[in-house]
């Protein structure tokens, strides 16, 4: 079957812009996570979707970041007036269940280049 | 707080030698431990995990890991290594819903 695709695969922009990361996650997945991962570095999680209402967005780093999974299926992580330290690659994985001992499944990532 | 540590940015090994990646965790509660494997320019692969039961856990692609609770680790092991294992290995600890995750530490089998 299908697993979590992202696009774009790579996006890069200008400092000050907007930018939309899209993640699809495995069909039937209700639980969707967001990380972010720097050059060198484990990843950072950033958001946790159970359903469509955002479970936990405590690593969310400022208010200009932004995401939302409207019918519970694909998410969508907006970052408004890009910074050049937002340059890294956001994950996006998905999970059968909210359980602890489920795994998660990820995307090949977006890699965002600010400029 | 949750943690975990790879100590090893790097480890080498020679094709057909056994192989171990080091991960050490700190976690409160029974921990539910993972590892992931990242190949160039792409995602996360899961490589197993260990919820509870047998210390020793198997993986995808001859992968094992091994659960200590009294050491707190959980190395990844495999008794003869390849060439196409090279790659970056990653240690992950479940807290609450998300992964707490190591470093990383990167492999390179030698031929």
């Amino acid at each position: 079957g299908a697993g979590v695709s992202q696009t774009p695969s790579n996006k890069v922009t200008e400092k000050g812009k907007y930018v939309e990361l899209r993640c699809d996650p495995i069909s039937g997945h209700t639980a969707l996570y967001w990380y972010r991962q720097s050059l060198g570095q484990g990843p950072e999680f950033l958001i946790y979707f159970q359903g469509t209402g955002a479970a936990d967005d405590s690593g969310l780093p400022n208010d200009r970041f932004f995401a939302v999974r409207p019918e519970g299926s694909v998410s969508t992580l907006k970052i408004q007036r890009t910074e050049r330290g937002d340059s890294a690659v956001y994950l996006c994985a998905s999970q059968n269940r909210q359980g602890g001992a489920d795994t998660q499944y990820f995307g090949p990532g977006t890699r965002l280049t600010v400029l | 707080a949750q943690s975990v540590a790879q100590p090893e940015d790097q480890v080498n090994v020679a094709e057909g030698n056994p192989l171990t990646v080091k991960c050490t965790y700190s976690v409160s509660g029974n921990p539910y431990l993972f590892w992931y494997v990242q190949y160039p320019n792409r995602g996360l692969q899961f490589l197993l995990k260990y919820i509870t039961g047998d210390n020793l856990v198997k993986g995808s692609y001859g992968f094992e890991a091994e659960f200590n609770k009294s050491q707190t680790s959980f190395h990844l092991k495999k008794p003869s290594a390849l060439v196409s294992d090279s790659a970056l290995y990653f240690c992950a600890v479940k807290s609450n819903y998300q992964l707490i995750w190591g470093a990383g530490t990167k492999l390179i089998i030698k031929p």
